[in-house]
């Protein structure tokens, strides 16, 4: 079964600076997606980014980019010029073929004005 | 962007009873529904997968005939609590792949927060 870890349970960052959070992640599939999803208070889960496993290049979404490793199985999300916006939590996602995802537990993320 | 709505947003209902959520694809066809359940400050867990015409397929632990999927059409996707009781009280949520194709990006619904007392 796969799993994914989130090692990070809360993490502060100052407005307009850069976060960083981790990921890891086992499985024995060669071909997977990786996903960063953030639910704010309301609970709607917002898909952040994404990152298909056979793609090498890292994927970005404006101020939202990963560093994936797929040897290491590390997938971090790096937030640059934080905003108070970006509060929330955020959760690390796996799928495989066509299952469901499989979530970590989570990292709270708290902006500093 | 494809949107997906689950309804109801809350509900509330007494021990012993039976309570329906649906979800819903808005905007595009879903022959694939994954149904998750969320307790409060923990991480969502995938309960089962709602296939179109066929039966559901449940997570290891997850009791199917308590927790009973209907994907009656290719919008919509109920999940209904039987015999609800207290530790069943949890927030759900659905997703559904545009398309049909479960390897493309998921669309979550708003969630429904359910408590039985």
């Amino acid at each position: 079964a796969q799993t994914v870890t989130q090692s990070q349970p809360e993490m502060s960052v100052q407005e307009a600076e850069t976060v960083t959070l981790s990921c890891t992640y086992d499985t024995s599939e060669s071909d997977y997606y990786l996903f960063w999803y953030k639910q704010p208070p309301s609970r709607q889960m917002i898909l952040v980014i994404r990152q298909e496993a056979y793609k090498q290049q890292n994927a970005t979404e404006n101020r939202f980019s990963v560093n994936f490793q797929k040897a290491a199985k590390s997938f971090s999300l790096k937030i640059s010029d934080s905003q108070l916006g970006d509060a929330a939590m955020y959760f690390c996602a796996y799928r495989g073929g066509a299952d469901g995802l499989t979530f970590g537990k989570g990292t709270h993320l708290i902006i500093q004005p | 962007g494809a949107v997906v709505s689950q309804h109801p947003s809350r509900v509330i209902c007494k021990s012993g009873t039976s309570v329906k959520i649906e979800c819903r694809s808005l905007d595009f066809q879903a022959t694939t529904m994954f149904w998750y359940r969320q307790f409060p400050k923990q991480s969502l867990m995938l309960m089962a997968t709602s296939n179109e015409g066929s039966k559901a397929t449940y997570e290891q632990g997850v009791e199917k005939d308590k927790f009973l999927i209907n994907h009656a059409s290719l919008t919509l996707s109920t999940l209904t609590v039987t015999s609800a009781h207290p530790e069943d009280s949890s927030f759900y949520i659905c997703s559904a792949p545009p398309g049909g194709d479960p390897l493309r990006m998921q669309y979550f619904g708003p969630g429904t927060r359910l408590t039985v007392t």
